[in-house]
Formats: C-alpha cells, structure tokens, sequence
C-alpha cells in the first residue's frame, strides 16, 4: 500500500486567513491530484500536478508538486466558508491503471 | 452532479449478511473503480474494471467481488457482513484507463451500515 499523509488531519480558521496543507508520502508518483468533499457528496477533483516542481494556480489556490514526486502541498489565500470541506490528496499508481492512492485528509473548517 | 449514479444511497443491514451496491459510469465512460471509504482507514481503491474486464485490484477482502456488464454498469457484492464494513462505498468512472491519466468523476456513494 502506497501511505500518503496529510497535515494538519484538521484546521480551524478564521476567514481571510491563509493556509497551508501538505501531503507527504515515501513513494513516488506518476503524479498526484487534489479533491475536495463535501458531506454527502463524493470527492471532486481540483488539480492534477504531473512534474515535479510543478506549480498550479486555481484562483485562490496554490499547488506544488514536489522535485522528488513524493510529496505536495495547497495553499489557499484569504479563505472563505465556501472553503469549506474535506481536502484529499491522491497519488496515481504507475502502473498504468491509474487507480489513485488517497491521502488521510485535511477537513477545514472557515469560520466568518 | 458527476453523472455518476449508484444506489442505495443508503442501506442497512445486519452481521453475516450479503449486499450489493450498483453503479452507473457516465455515459461513454469505459472504465469504473470501486473505494472504501471510513473513518479510521480513509478512502481506499478497492477494485477497477474497464470494458468489463477487471484491471486493478486493491485492498479489497475476499469476501467482496465485483463486476462490470456488457451495459458497463458495475456491481459491488459484499458478503459475510461485519461491524467493520460500516463505510461509505464509492464508484466512480473515467473515460478509459491507460498510461494516459483520466479524470475520475464520483458518484455520491452508498452509505452502509452493518448493525
């Protein structure tokens, strides 16, 4: 099983604050994507980082994949309660069948 | 909306028993994966079939199988039901499977309970 970990597992701010998510895992992808969830939904993709050292912009989302391929990190600015909900990361296999290796989540919280 | 169905939404049943949960990929799509989601393992890839074939196998017990038919819906078959299979069910579906990376679209997932 390929592990990805995400920190912090929760974060409560206030809104118009920044912050920041990592994802870290000891295995290297062939690249690696963001979702978010919301309760009673399934996940919904945002991003999908493929070289390392990649940088994407969503708005007011920030995403870096990193150098090694092993690790990635979001960033939002000024934060909303729309911001709200469960941030996944997901590694995909290199095997090809593209199935994805979830992370353990970040469930943010912005409060106004 | 995903255009990804699955049904129940939600269902509860007791130790021991067998369950199916059903899944239909967005028109066109080919390929259809399968995850777990509870609170202490987080989402896991359970299985994937494209074309009606199985591609990818995770972590999925041997007491679960599944299926795609001709039509490309899927079935998720869980039996011998435990307390610990209390979890979220997912499906979700891509234009193909490959080297190439496909979006996954989600469906809203069947929410089991295992009393």
């Amino acid at each position: 099983t390929q592990l990805l970990e995400q920190s912090p597992q929760f974060l409560s701010i206030q809104e118009g604050e920044n912050l920041t998510v990592y994802c870290n895992s000891s295995s290297v992808f062939s690249s690696l994507q963001w979702y978010r969830q919301e309760p009673g939904e399934g996940p919904v993709l945002l991003v999908t980082v493929v070289t390392g050292g990649e940088v994407k912009k969503l708005k007011r989302l920030t995403f870096q994949f990193g150098d090694a391929r092993k690790d990635s990190s979001l960033h939002i600015t000024a934060a909303q309660p729309g911001d709200t909900g469960l941030y996944l990361c997901a590694g995909v296999s290199q095997t090809g069948a593209n199935n994805l290796f979830f992370g353990t989540g970040t469930r943010l919280t912005v409060i106004p | 909306d995903s255009g990804v169905t699955q049904t129940p939404k939600h269902l509860i049943t007791a130790t021991g028993q067998r369950v199916t949960l059903r899944c239909s990929p967005r028109s066109g799509d080919l390929s259809v994966y399968w995850y777990q989601q509870s609170l202490d393992q987080g989402l896991q890839f359970l299985i994937q079939y494209y074309n009606g074939e199985e591609r990818a196998k995770g972590n999925i017990l041997e007491r679960f199988s599944a299926q795609q038919f001709p039509d490309l819906h899927s079935e998720l078959n869980l039996s011998s039901l435990e307390l610990g299979d209390s979890a979220l069910y997912f499906c979700a579906s891509s234009v193909s499977s490959g080297s190439r990376l496909y979006e996954q679209f989600f469906g809203p997932g069947t929410r089991l309970t295992v009393l």
